[in-house]
C-alpha cells in the first residue's frame, strides 16, 4: 500500500530564508510524486510533480524538489521564503497506471516578517 | 479561465438530513475525483469516475455515500442521514484522459458542517 509522510506539521520560517519541507513516501511500484498548495478555504493547486527523468523538478513560484529513490524521499525547498508563501502545503504519490492519489497530512509553512 | 467549479461552498446541515454537492469539471476532462478534507489532513480518496463510469471507490464511501455523473459532464455527491463524523470539505477534482501523470485540478471544495 501506498503512503506519505510528511515530517513537521508546522514549519516556521524567516522571509528570505531557506525553505524546506519533508516528504517521505512508499510505493510498491514506481510512483508519481507531487507537491501541493492549500490556502484557506481554497482547494489544491499543484506545484510540482515528478513523472519519469530528471530528479529535480522545478515548479512554480520558484519551489523545487528532488526524487531521491534510495531515500524514497521528495522533499520541496525554495532558496527564499516570501510572506505569500505561507499556505498548507501537501506531498502526494500515485501509482503509475492508477488514478487514486495519496495525500499527506500535510505541513503548515508560516513566514515571519 | 474555467475551472473546477462547486456549489454549494458551505453547507450547514442537521444531523440525519440528506444533502447533495455538485462540481462541475473543466470542459475537455473526463476523469473526476471526489475527495473528502477532514480539519488538519490532507485529502482523502472517495471516488473516480471516467466519462459516466464510476471505476474506483474507496471503503470510505459507506453505504449512505452515493456519486453520480450522468452523462460524463458534472456530477454530485449525495449524503444521506448526515452524521457529525460528515463534517469536512468535500473537493473535486477533474483531469483530463491519458496517462495518470496529468494534473488533477482541484475546485474550491464545498465545506460541510453538521450540527
Amino acid at each position: 500500500a501506498q503512503s506519505v509522510t510528511q515530517l513537521g506539521s508546522h514549519v516556521s520560517v524567516s522571509e528570505g530564508a531557506l525553505v524546506l519541507l519533508r516528504c517521505n513516501y512508499s510505493s510498491s511500484v514506481p510512483p508519481y510524486l507531487f507537491w501541493y498548495v492549500q490556502y484557506p478555504n481554497q482547494g489544491l493547486q499543484l506545484l510540482l510533480k515528478y513523472t519519469t527523468g530528471a530528479t529535480l523538478v522545478k515548479g512554480i513560484n520558484g519551489f523545487e524538489a528532488e526524487f531521491k529513490k534510495s531515500e524514497t524521499s521528495f522533499h520541496l525547498t525554495k532558496p527564499s521564503a516570501h510572506m505569500s508563501d505561507a499556505a498548507e502545503y501537501f506531498c502526494a504519490v500515485r501509482n503509475t497506471g492508477g488514478f487514486k492519489t495519496i495525500f499527506g497530512a500535510g505541513t503548515r509553512l508560516f513566514v515571519k516578517a | 479561465d474555467t475551472g473546477v467549479s462547486q456549489d454549494p461552498r458551505h453547507k450547514i446541515t442537521k444531523r440525519g438530513q440528506n444533502v447533495t454537492f455538485r462540481c462541475d469539471p473543466i470542459s475537455e476532462h473526463n476523469r473526476l475525483y471526489w475527495y473528502r478534507q477532514t480539519l488538519g489532513q490532507g485529502p482523502e480518496f472517495l471516488t473516480y469516475f471516467q466519462n459516466e463510469a464510476q471505476l474506483e471507490k474507496s471503503r470510505l464511501l459507506s453505504d449512505r455515500f452515493s456519486a453520480e455523473r450522468p452523462k460524463g459532464s458534472f456530477s454530485t455527491l449525495e449524503i444521506q442521514r448526515t452524521e457529525q463524523g460528515d463534517s469536512a470539505m468535500y473537493l473535486c477534482a477533474s483531469s483530463r484522459e491519458g496517462d495518470s501523470a496529468y494534473e488533477q485540478y482541484f475546485g474550491p471544495g464545498t465545506r460541510l458542517t453538521v450540527t
